[in-house]
């Protein structure tokens, strides 16, 4: 079946640090990859999204490449701000059906 | 912009009571789901529905969950007698037409089985 698989939380950084957050998965057929983040008191939301292998999403100065090689989506920014101060989903769907699968989540701190 | 709420945010409640969480999906929307993340714990499916009936469920989906649309405009998740287990955030989400993977989420209602 399928699996997605987050590193442990949470993660404190400061303001303009490097962000790394890693995400693995195990699927059947070829998923699309997904990041989603939930900022405190809102609902999850699209962060960035990839279709098809070597694929990058971006978004809000955040990236994610596809890599079929290592079964891997690891989120990335350059630069952290407080306001990225959220907790952040990785997820992939199979096929037409449009149920995600989701890993833990991890709650990322930004502290200034 | 249009966004989908829930409520209640927080729902305290005995085990072997009944409860109805409910959602406002996007207007527009066709497509609706229930997830639901037990504290630690990964975003576990519950179930979609479409026209309204069920398109698809998973196995924790049992006889003691039901959803519905009673109207127009809501869509609620009913668990007719609560576990201890069932505590847990639960999330509405819906799409439109379009299957892009993108689903709106609301900010879930977090319920407490005492």
């Amino acid at each position: 079946g399928n699996s997605v698989t987050q590193m442990e939380g949470p993660v404190t950084l400061s303001e303009e640090a490097f962000l790394t957050i890693n995400c693995t998965y195990t699927a059947t057929g070829y998923p699309s990859l997904f990041w989603y983040v939930q900022y405190p008191g809102e609902g999850l939301q699209l962060l960035l999204k990839a279709t098809k292998a070597d694929d990058k999403g971006s978004n809000k100065g955040f990236e994610a490449t596809y890599r079929k090689e290592t079964t891997s989506f690891h989120l990335e920014k350059g630069s952290v701000q407080v306001s990225d101060s959220a907790v952040y989903f990785c997820a992939l769907k199979t096929g037409a059906n449009s149920k995600l699968t989701f890993g833990k989540g991890i709650t990322l701190s930004v502290r200034p | 912009e249009p966004e989908v709420t829930q409520t209640p945010s927080h729902q305290v409640t005995q085990m072997g009571q009944e409860v109805i969480l409910r959602c406002v999906p996007i207007s527009n929307h066709l497509y609706f789901y229930w997830y639901r993340q037990i504290l630690g714990q990964k975003v576990e499916f519950l179930v979609s529905f479409y026209n309204n009936e069920i398109s698809e469920k998973s196995e924790i989906f049992d006889d003691q969950f039901s959803v519905e649309r009673p109207d127009g405009s809501n869509f609620t998740l009913k668990i007719r007698s609560t576990k201890l287990e069932d505590s847990a955030m639960y999330f509405c989400a819906s799409r439109g037409t379009m299957n892009t993977g993108e689903l709106f989420f609301g900010e879930g209602s977090r319920l407490t089985v005492l």
